[in-house]
């Protein structure tokens, strides 16, 4: 995962919104993803991103992109604790595969 | 199950010897990937198939690793001659298409993992 940073660790109150910061370094990437992994379970696709875009929503999640910074953000609005897990952000450089940040840990306290 | 599966689950070995992991990717996924994930650390990528044939074995570590897809479903990771380096969860993840495939993210959907222990 080296060439997608993330911050470790996020601490937020239950209904609060949380916002996972992620920067890549390949300007060329294609996709870049947003994966969910929680304790003794698979990665799950939580969203994704096209690089022409800079904005997606779905439901809780807002995924914003700044392409010229390459940087990509996951805010998820009236966080609920179920939302703790680990936070993967991940870039597809064209038809490669995928590249992962290592990681940011959610802790949601009620 | 309609998902990736990976046996067993958790395997410890001693160091020096031979293991094998199996994924059973989801039916009709015609793109199996293995990934290598340390404590602490992503996935990181070591072997992607299109159907029966390894279309790219870039993140192989070293010639220890080597893995097969003989009838283009399951597939195999085996890791020869075992060192404690090699402890990990490996996650195997499958997709519909080829990496080609790119119109709708070609999302792939990755199984439980199996947690290796190498003593």
């Amino acid at each position: 995962g080296e060439d997608v940073e993330q911050s470790l660790f996020l601490s937020v109150r239950e209904g609060d919104s949380s916002v996972i910061n992620c920067t890549y370094t390949d300007s060329s990437s294609t996709y870049l993803y947003w994966y969910k992994q929680e304790p003794g379970a698979g990665l799950q696709l939580l969203t994704y991103i096209f690089s022409n875009m800079d904005m997606k929503q779905d439901q809780r999640l807002t995924v914003l992109l700044n392409k010229k910074d390459k940087h990509l953000s996951l805010r998820i609005a009236d966080t609920q604790t179920g939302d703790s897990a680990i936070y993967f952000c991940a870039e597809r450089k064209g038809y490669s595969t995928l590249t992962f940040g290592k990681g940011t840990m959610l802790l949601v306290s009620p | 199950g309609a998902g990736v599966s990976q046996t067993p689950s958790n395997k410890v070995t001693e160091k020096g010897k031979y293991v094998e992991l199996r994924c059973d990717p989801i039916s009709g996924h015609t793109a199996l990937y293995w990934y290598r994930q340390s404590l602490g650390q992503g996935p990181e990528f070591l072997i992607y198939f299109q159907g029966t044939g390894a279309a790219d074995d870039s993140g192989l570590p070293n010639d220890r690793f080597f893995a097969v897809r003989p009838e283009g479903s399951v597939s195999t990771l085996k890791i020869q001659r075992t060192e404690r380096g090699d402890s990990a969860v490996y996650l195997c993840a499958s997709s519909l298409g080829p990496i080609a495939t790119s119109g709708a993210g070609n999302e792939q959907f990755f199984g439980p993992g199996t947690r290796l222990t190498v003593l």
